[in-house]
């Protein structure tokens, strides 16, 4: 069975501050994607990482593939109260899009 | 062009009694998942369902789960005799063929009484 473990679970942090939230996994996946889904609504995805030891930046955002396509984390430069939410990253094997989600790290950022 | 649409956003039902899901994919988008996300859980894969087709199913409980998504018309997702285990956001998702982006709906939340 795939499992994508993510930590921290819940982060809170003021507003300014960096973090890194993780995601690992022992499968290789052909490509990971990360999700922002804020209460009472669907994911809404971020990006798409596919090559490993990609980086890709999305404003102050920075998402890292893992070299072997194990494990990916996201970087957030300066965080701000509305990147609150729950980010979740999802690993895709196989030719369609049947996901394997983590559990999510639950961010909270004070002003 | 209007987002996954889902319907209704909030669904209560008593023991024993049916759901019904519905799920409009975005225009132009053909293929239709449907997710099941419990409280401080990650979302779990439930069924793949192409236009009269069932894909992979393999996410779905064996009894009282069936999903559709007929030619005309929303996908839905049928839980009979609902018990309360099955409370949880149920999501649905559509893409056009050949892509790996996913577009979500709102989400159904389940509550069983």
């Amino acid at each position: 069975t795939q499992l994508l473990e993510q930590s921290p679970q819940f982060l809170s942090i003021q507003e300014g501050e960096n973090l890194t939230v993780y995601c690992n996994s022992s499968s290789v996946f052909s490509s990971l994607q990360w999700y922002r889904q804020e209460p009472g609504e669907g994911p809404v995805l971020l990006v798409t990482v596919v090559t490993g030891g990609e980086v890709k930046k999305l404003k102050r955002l920075t998402f890292q593939f893992g070299d072997a396509r194990k494990d990916s984390s996201l970087h957030i430069t300066a965080a701000q109260p509305g990147d609150t939410g729950l980010y979740l990253c999802a690993g895709v094997s196989g030719g369609y899009n049947k996901l394997i989600f983590g559990a999510g790290t639950r961010l909270a950022v004070h002003p | 062009n209007a987002g996954v649409m889902q319907n209704p956003r909030h669904l209560v039902r008593r023991r024993g009694q049916e759901a019904r899901l519905r799920c409009s994919p975005m225009k132009g988008h053909s293929h239709v998942y449907w997710y099941r996300q419990l409280p401080e859980e990650g979302l779990k894969f439930m069924v793949y369902l192409q236009k009269e087709n069932i894909i992979d199913e393999s996410g779905m409980p064996k009894e009282r789960f069936s999903a559709e998504f007929p030619k005309e018309g929303p996908s839905i997702l049928r839980i009979q005799q609902v018990v309360r285990g099955d409370s949880a956001a149920y999501f649905c998702a559509s893409s056009p063929p050949d892509s790996e982006k996913l577009f979500f709906g709102s989400g159904t939340q389940l509550s069983v009484l």
